[in-house]
């Protein structure tokens, strides 16, 4: 089954203010998490991603923060813009031979005007 | 565009057919998964080749199969299509140098089952 999975199904925001995004994970081997989104009819895209050595790893406006101590990882989105509306996946790779990315269910975010 | 071209874009089948779905990669790609998509279960790992090989499987139906070519696209075959398939069917591809977090979808394939 899946070892990855968020905690809310849909979020809403408000453009212009920042946008946080929780996942929760049970697999303490995974060796990367991960962020896509997924934008309506289209397939799911690479955001950021974090090594399980690491608590923080910032983008261009994302922040993905990582506490292994509660096994739980969050997106941060700052200044959400109508672009942003999209459902976001976390998801891990556990570093194995095989390298499979495993995804959890996702959050749609939602932009209010 | 991600670079990976996924045909056809819709199917529309009847229970009981069987359908192949195409994967061309991103040029260089090595690696090619196949995950399966539905309203309420998220994106579902089904399989993963590279070069050609089979590499790792998830949770794929015995009555589904795919293949990786040596010009390395990949196919996915679903047969004795039941309703419960219905659903997007995504392709993606990676390069292989590293641990993978970066792999790149196509479009998907959206099946129907009637």
């Amino acid at each position: 089954g899946e070892s990855v999975g968020l905690h809310l199904p849909t979020l809403s925001v408000q453009e212009g203010d920042n946008s946080i995004i929780n996942c929760a994970y049970s697999n303490s081997a995974s060796d990367y998490f991960i962020w896509y989104k997924q934008e309506s009819g289209k397939g799911p895209q690479f955001i950021i991603d974090i090594r399980s050595n690491m608590d923080k790893r910032q983008g261009q406006r994302v922040t993905v923060l990582l506490n292994k101590t509660v096994k739980h990882l969050s997106l941060q989105i700052a200044a959400t813009q109508p672009g942003d509306s999209a459902v976001y996946f976390c998801a891990e790779n556990q570093g194995n031979r095989d390298d499979k990315i495993i995804f959890g269910k996702g959050t749609r975010l939602h932009i209010l005007p | 565009d991600s670079g990976v071209t996924q045909t056809p874009k819709h199917l529309i089948t009847a229970t009981g057919q069987r359908v192949t779905l195409r994967c061309s990669p991103r040029s260089g790609d090595l690696s090619v998964y196949w995950y399966q998509q539905s309203l309420d279960q998220g994106l579902q790992f089904l399989i993963q080749y590279y070069n050609g090989e089979e590499r790792a499987k998830g949770n794929i139906l015995e009555r589904f199969s795919a293949q990786q070519f040596p010009d390395l696209h990949s196919e996915l075959n679903l047969s004795s299509l039941e309703l419960g398939d219905s659903a997007l069917y995504f392709c993606a591809s990676s390069s292989r140098d590293r641990v993978v977090t970066e792999a790149f979808f196509g479009q998907g394939t959206r099946l129907t089952v009637v």
